[in-house]
């Protein structure tokens, strides 16, 4: 059974970058049979994707935010994670990492992790 | 930029009845990639359906998927306790804005 699992911290203070992982169960990111993405959502509003990364390191960021987002991947690890830099308060969400299939849909999700961005 | 509109907002429905959602993109898009999602409060969204009409692992047979082009549907057969949520519509890499089915 595939899970994914996300960590990082909670509380970003604005201006600063937001760093996530998420660690992977059940499958390895090196087998190369699948992308892993990141998706947020603020609280009471809809899914944002914010881009996705392939075990080669080979990244796909949502243009909307292309400018702040780094990904990264530690196949060693079975890892992959989320750079956010000059965040505000419009970056508070949830944020989930999932796998994603070639033909573009998600599945697993991870359980999300929350993070504040408050001075 | 392919913008996904789901309709209605919100469907007022009771258990037992049949849940009909609509997912209709800004422009023809491939059945392969359209997928759909249930997600309930303080959960993460869950794969119900991909390529348009095809249940993901687990799913029950009461909810299927049809459409092409630009329209798509989300039917729910028989509405049990547990399908009262909020669902989307995704095409990579946008999503719908979601429809929440609850209880009437």
């Amino acid at each position: 059974q595939v899970q994914l699992q996300e960590s990082g911290p909670g509380l970003v203070k604005p201006s600063q970058t937001l760093s996530l992982t998420c660690t992977v169960s059940g499958d390895s990111i090196s087998s190369g049979n699948s992308y892993w993405s990141w998706i947020r959502q603020p609280a009471g509003k809809g899914l944002e994707w914010i881009g996705r990364i392939y075990f080669s390191g080979s990244t796909t960021y949502n243009p909307s935010l292309r400018s702040r987002v780094t990904m990264s991947v530690d196949t060693s690890k079975n890892q992959f994670s989320l750079k956010l830099s000059s965040v505000t308060a419009a970056d508070t969400a949830m944020f989930y990492c999932a796998r994603e299939g070639f033909s573009g849909w998600f599945d697993p999700w991870g359980q999300g992790t929350l993070v504040t961005v408050s001075s | 930029e392919i913008v996904l509109t789901q309709s209605p907002g919100t469907l007022s429905l009771s258990p037992g009845e049949r849940a009909t959602l609509s997912c209709r993109a800004s422009e023809s898009v491939t059945s392969n990639f359209l997928a759909w999602y249930q997600q309930k409060p303080g959960q993460a969204p869950r794969l119900l359906i991909y390529g348009a009409s095809s249940r993901a692992i687990g799913i029950p047979d009461r909810f299927s998927g049809s459409g092409a082009g630009t329209d798509f549907t989300l039917t729910i057969s028989r509405l049990e306790p547990e399908d009262f949520a909020v669902y989307y519509c995704q095409h990579p890499w946008t999503f719908g804005q979601g429809t929440k089915v609850e209880i009437k």
